[in-house]
């Protein structure tokens, strides 16, 4: 069964934590993204990659840091230094830039 | 900066009535144009999308959508909308001259069964 998957749905932390949030794809698609989409706001896009070893920022990239190291896997660090962090987010792919996007089921994030 | 606007942020409607959700953005060359459609407990998913040709893009579960270069609208419609439409709608848009898609504030709609 071909997808995106997300772990955790919901995660919680305290304030001035790290944390990783996990997006796999077994689409064989080459370009995968990181959005962050706030009540009454557009998705708002963090990172993405075209190809494994290679990302570029985003519109809101400050306080966030990825990688990709896998072609199936793109993870999110949200760090400490992100001043607003409790969000919900939203993991996507797609063959290549200029296509279709799929989504995964997103993460909410709650900063305690 | 390029921007996408969707007029209404809440539709409620009755089953059966027509519908009809704007689009607009600011870009002035070309575009490639989605609608993508969360439904409450879904992923987003792809409603359509144009990238060129016939302006008037048919998609999933009888919406359709016109592209109208002079207006810089992609507004979507659907003629009869049942109670299974509720959802939230995203209109999305990417300008030629870049990967990244720019993305409506999105229109939470709802049917009256």
């Amino acid at each position: 069964d071909g997808g995106i998957t997300q772990s955790p749905k919901y995660l919680f932390r305290k304030e001035g934590q790290n944390v990783t949030l996990s997006c796999e794809q077994n689409l064989n698609h080459d370009a995968m993204y990181w959005y962050r989409q706030d009540p009454g706001q557009g998705l708002r896009l963090i990172y993405y990659s075209q190809i494994v070893n290679d990302f570029q920022k985003g519109d809101i990239a400050e306080g966030y840091s990825v990688s990709r190291e896998k072609k199936e896997s793109f993870p999110l660090t949200v760090t400490s230094a992100q001043k607003n962090p409790t969000a919900f987010y939203l993991c996507a792919s797609s063959i290549r830039t200029k296509d279709e996007q799929f989504f995964g089921p997103g993460t909410r994030l709650t900063v305690l | 900066a390029q921007s996408v606007s969707q007029h209404n942020h809440h539709v409620i409607l009755s089953e059966a009535a027509s519908l009809e959700l704007g689009c607009n953005y600011s870009y002035g060359g070309t575009v490639n144009l989605f609608w993508y459609v969360q439904y409450p407990g879904q992923h987003l998913q792809l409603l359509l999308k144009y990238f060129s040709g016939d302006p008037l893009v048919k998609g999933i579960k009888g919406f359709e959508a016109e592209f109208i270069k002079s207006k810089f609208s992609f507004n979507l419609r659907k003629p009869s909308v049942q109670w299974s439409d509720t959802a939230e709608y995203f209109c999305a848009v990417r300008p030629d001259s870049n990967y990244q898609l720019i993305w409506g504030a999105g229109t939470k709609l709802i049917i009256k069964p």
